[in-house]
């Protein structure tokens, strides 16, 4: 979707190694989600954001953080990648009355 | 625990079959529910949104219904296409807010030329 960008696309990164993850948002958006998506598990919330400074956990936090220091901007950092969190990432914004809008997603490889 | 089931998990069709796609859930408290397409290596891209109030939306070859005391929600393709061979996937978004969103994990449709 235009009005939502991640980045980067593709990472291959080491095990130990941090990792941020950038999705920016040009629809002024209040809520803004991060999911990973993997066979057989589907889609898992990671942490969701309801305003700036405003974040939580969702069901799949640990290892993760997030930040959002303005309004357009929200990132996952990964404290210390592991190879379990070898995934795709997808960012979201969502509206009640247009529902969700998804990012392409980040392939994230961790060796 | 909201529980979102989609059967089948793959369906292959020949073109210009109108077909159905199901979507159950096991706890009828809905806000809304949304059906999504995901082609391969790609993001999701939102098809229709269904509000509670609401029993069914259409988007040109798209009808979606929901039916809450069922707890099912069906996406109709008329006239299907190669074009709409995806993934689908259906979002269960409760009364109690989009943090506690249920995806369902997909239907893989392949339309045959």
């Amino acid at each position: 979707d235009a009005g939502i960008t991640q980045s980067p696309r593709h990472k291959v990164t080491e095990t130990g190694t941090p990792v941020t993850l950038r999705c920016h948002q040009t629809e002024n958006h209040r809520y803004m989600y991060w999911y990973r998506q993997d066979p057989g598990h589907g889609l898992r919330l990671i942490h969701y954001s309801y305003g700036v400074k405003d974040t939580d956990k969702g069901e799949v936090s640990d290892g993760y953080s997030v930040s959002r220091s303005k309004t357009e901007d929200f990132l996952l950092t990964l404290e210390s990648a592991t190879s379990s969190q070898t995934s795709v990432y997808f960012c979201a914004t969502q509206t009640g009355g247009y529902g969700y809008t998804f990012g392409s997603g980040t392939r994230l490889t961790v060796v | 625990k909201q529980e979102v089931t989609q059967i089948p998990a793959a369906l292959s069709v020949p073109e210009g079959e109108n077909l159905v796609l199901n979507c159950s859930f096991t706890d009828s408290a809905i806000y809304n529910l949304q059906w999504f397409r995901q082609d391969p290596g790609k993001g999701l891209t939102s098809l229709l949104l269904i509000q509670s109030s609401q029993r069914e939306q259409t988007s040109g070859r798209l009808n979606a219904s929901l039916d809450k005391s069922s707890g099912r929600s069906t996406l109709y393709i008329a006239a299907s296409q190669p074009g709409d061979s995806a993934t689908y996937l259906c979002a269960v978004i409760p009364s109690g807010g989009y943090q506690k969103v249920t995806f369902g994990t997909g239907t893989k449709l392949q339309v045959i030329p």
